[in-house]
């Protein structure tokens, strides 16, 4: 059981490229979410997905889209890199709202 | 979603107890109280929660006060292992879907 899986694990972008940060769990949740971590910092919400075909914002959306078309999928899309978007992003995947989550190991971006 | 608040690190000798502690004023009656830690360069990872008793796992035990306002996560017996950044953290039963992570709790054990 792989759990959830976040490809690449790190990635330099330069400003104003465009990249896509994959996710897939294989846990069959229907819950998951995008959270960005800066140093020293504690999780912020990017997007989350209660289930395929909706998608819905957090806390710190600019400058990020998300789909969810299969229920193991939700890739995050960068579509302008900005040196703000230099962080270490976390996916998460959850049954419900009211059980464990499970993380990815995370994709470390940096901006230049 | 309700927030929490914990000190900011702690400090614990290998195979003695820990108890960290977080304080919850504004907590709503269904709001459940989830921990999590983060180990170094890893994601988070779940460690326990409830509502109102009492609870036990594995992990790790979380007393949780009889007015709800505060809560204790206990490590019965530190590791090495167990040196991460603990987070507290209520979830709310409606309303936005999100587990809002604070900046935690840093624990060092001390060999």
């Amino acid at each position: 059981n792989a759990g959830v899986t976040q490809t690449p694990k790190f990635r330099i972008l330069k400003i104003g490229q465009s990249m896509t940060l994959q996710c897939t769990q294989d846990m069959n949740h229907n819950y998951m979410y995008w959270y960005r971590q800066d140093p020293g910092m504690g999780l912020k919400l990017i997007y989350y997905s209660v289930g395929a075909g909706i998608t819905d914002k957090g806390e710190v959306p600019n400058g990020y889209n998300v789909s969810r078309s299969t229920t193991e999928d939700f890739p995050l899309r960068l579509e302008l890199a900005a040196p703000s978007q230099t962080s270490v992003y976390f996916c998460a995947s959850q049954i419900n709202r009211d059980t464990e989550a499970f993380f990815g190991q995370g994709t470390r971006l940096t901006v230049v | 979603d309700a927030k929490t608040t914990q000190p900011n690190s702690m400090e614990s000798n290998e195979e003695e107890p820990v108890h960290l502690p977080c304080n919850h004023s504004t907590i709503s009656g269904t709001d459940y109280i989830h921990w999590y830690r983060q180990l170094p360069s890893q994601g988070p990872e779940y460690v326990i929660h409830g509502l109102t008793s009492n609870v036990n796992n594995r992990m790790a035990s979380l007393a949780i006060a009889e007015d709800r306002k505060s809560s204790t996560l206990i490590l019965h017996r530190a590791t090495l292992r167990d040196a991460a950044v603990y987070y507290c953290i209520l979830r709310a039963q409606t309303g936005a879907n999100n587990l809002f992570f604070g900046t935690g709790t840093r624990l060092t054990v001390i060999p």
